[in-house]
């Protein structure tokens, strides 16, 4: 079966932009969650959908925001973009939200902004 | 608040050594703790997970609630053991899903 997808693969932005990132979950699966990882702070959790609903939130500011579809696709945008939000964005699905159901993670979308 | 700690960023080994990269969380309930392995040009994918208690290409780990720690081992590594280990940490179902990862612990094994 096809695995997540993410779209697009890498973007350039300049400051004070915004961009939107896509996420199409393995068929199935109607749990959607995306994580920021860089160098310095490793993976961290933005925010996890279910069900066209957002269930939880990480530490991050509110120019961050996502949202889920009827097809249980996910975007995330940022807003107003800073030299900071350089990271590769990653996003995992899972059947359900269960503590202990797998994670399957997509390849990323690598963001730079100058 | 849910932690957890990889206190080496890098292991060398030399292939058929043991290998034990080390995993400590703090958290204050009853964790789900899970290993995901990136190799190289890889998406990163779950390698094992503390409740199934299996041994996934020859790697095991056991949580130890004592000492807050899932440290993931191996007898004899293998040079395709050389990849980005996360140690990561749920607190549960519900409304509160979310996985914690540490920082990564990038392998090498040496031939």
């Amino acid at each position: 079966k096809a695995g997540v997808t993410q779209t697009p693969r890498y973007l350039i932005k300049t400051r004070g932009q915004q961009v939107t990132l896509s996420c199409s979950p393995i068929s199935g699966h109607r749990s959607v969650s995306w994580y920021q990882q860089t160098p310095g702070q490793g993976l961290q959790f933005l925010f996890e959908y279910f069900s066209e609903t957002q269930r939880n939130k990480g530490n991050f500011p509110g120019r961050f925001s996502g949202r889920q579809f009827s097809n249980s696709r996910s975007e995330m945008n940022v807003s107003t973009l800073e030299l900071g939000d350089s990271a590769l964005y990653l996003c995992a699905s899972s059947l359900t939200p269960g503590a202990n159901t797998e994670a399957f993670f997509g390849q990323g979308t690598r963001l730079t902004v100058v | 608040a849910q932690r957890v700690t990889q206190p080496e960023k890098l292991l060398s080994v030399f292939k058929g050594a043991p290998v034990e990269l080390k995993c400590n969380y703090s958290y204050s309930g009853s964790p789900e703790l899970f290993w995901y392995v990136q190799y190289s040009r890889q998406r990163l994918q779950l390698l094992l997970r503390h409740i199934s208690r299996e041994s996934i290409k020859g790697f095991t780990a056991d949580l130890n609630k004592g000492e807050t720690s899932f440290h993931l081992k191996k007898p004899f590594a293998q040079e395709e053991d050389s990849a980005m280990y996360y140690c990561a940490l749920s607190r549960g179902g519900g409304s509160n899903y979310k996985l914690t990862f540490g920082k990564g612990t990038l392998l090498t094994v040496n031939p």
